[in-house]
């Protein structure tokens, strides 16, 4: 079981929003502003989109943004693309020797 | 560009050892904290380990701790992890990647780089 729990799977059409979530502690999620959200395609290595709970690295679409709230943190793109359709997966810092926590990922689906 | 390549994945036994590499370039190696992390096939990703950018602060995954060692060399712009005792379970794609730091506290989890990864499989 992952420490960070985000649904199994999400689903949109082209051009619609969906919002990925992702819920801790107040341990790792709600206890810092460190929560980081990878996109990851078949076969590939994750890729980094958003970090420190809302900021994009250099260009990434700002189509893809995030939030927080208490012990969760949510993952929204909107405007969706065919290739938006991966594999997402968050991850938060925690004060602890194990540094850092994922959640199970969440397979985005686009119709 | 930022690169990283790892190397060393293969078939070992249960309670064998593997050594992986991972080698850096096209950045200052010695400045960033780096880490390894791992997905078991079909499955998500898992932290297993960070060093930071002089090497004298290392974190463990529990499910690793006392098993694997990280290491890095600096001057070879190369990053380690050694792997011992391998259990079924150890089978994963491992990943290195670089950590970005943050002013307050180092390595939180922000991987920016990561190499496309080497396969470990664990089996009889």
């Amino acid at each position: 079981q992952s420490a960070l729990t985000q649904p199994a799977s999400v689903s949109g059409s082209p051009g619609q929003s969906i919002t990925v979530s992702c819920t801790g502690t107040s341990s790792d999620v709600g206890g810092y502003n460190y929560v980081s959200w990878y996109q990851q395609h078949p076969g590939k290595a994750p890729k980094l989109i958003i970090y420190e709970v809302s900021y994009r690295p250099s260009g990434v679409s700002n189509r893809f943004s995030g939030s927080k709230s208490g012990n969760t943190a949510s993952l929204t793109i909107s405007g969706l693309q065919a290739e938006d359709e991966a594999h997402y997966y968050c991850s938060s810092y925690i004060s602890s020797s194990t540094r850092v926590v994922f959640g199970g990922g969440t397979k985005l689906t686009v119709l | 560009q930022v690169q990283l390549v790892e190397s060393g994945g293969g078939l070992v036994k249960p309670g064998g050892s593997l050594r992986l590499s991972c080698a850096a370039s096209k950045f200052t190696f010695s400045d960033y904290y780096m880490g390894w992390i791992r997905q078991a096939p079909g499955k998500g990703l898992e932290w297993v380990s960070y060093i930071s950018s002089s090497g004298r602060t290392i974190y463990y995954a529990d499910s690793v701790k006392g098993r694997f060692t990280i290491s890095r060399d600096n001057g070879k712009n190369s990053l380690y992890l050694q792997m011992n005792s391998l259990r079924a379970e150890d089978t994963a794609m491992y990943f290195c990647a670089r950590d970005l730091p943050t002013p307050i506290i180092a390595a939180v989890g922000i991987l920016d780089y990561w190499g496309p990864g080497t396969l470990v499989t664990v089996s009889s």
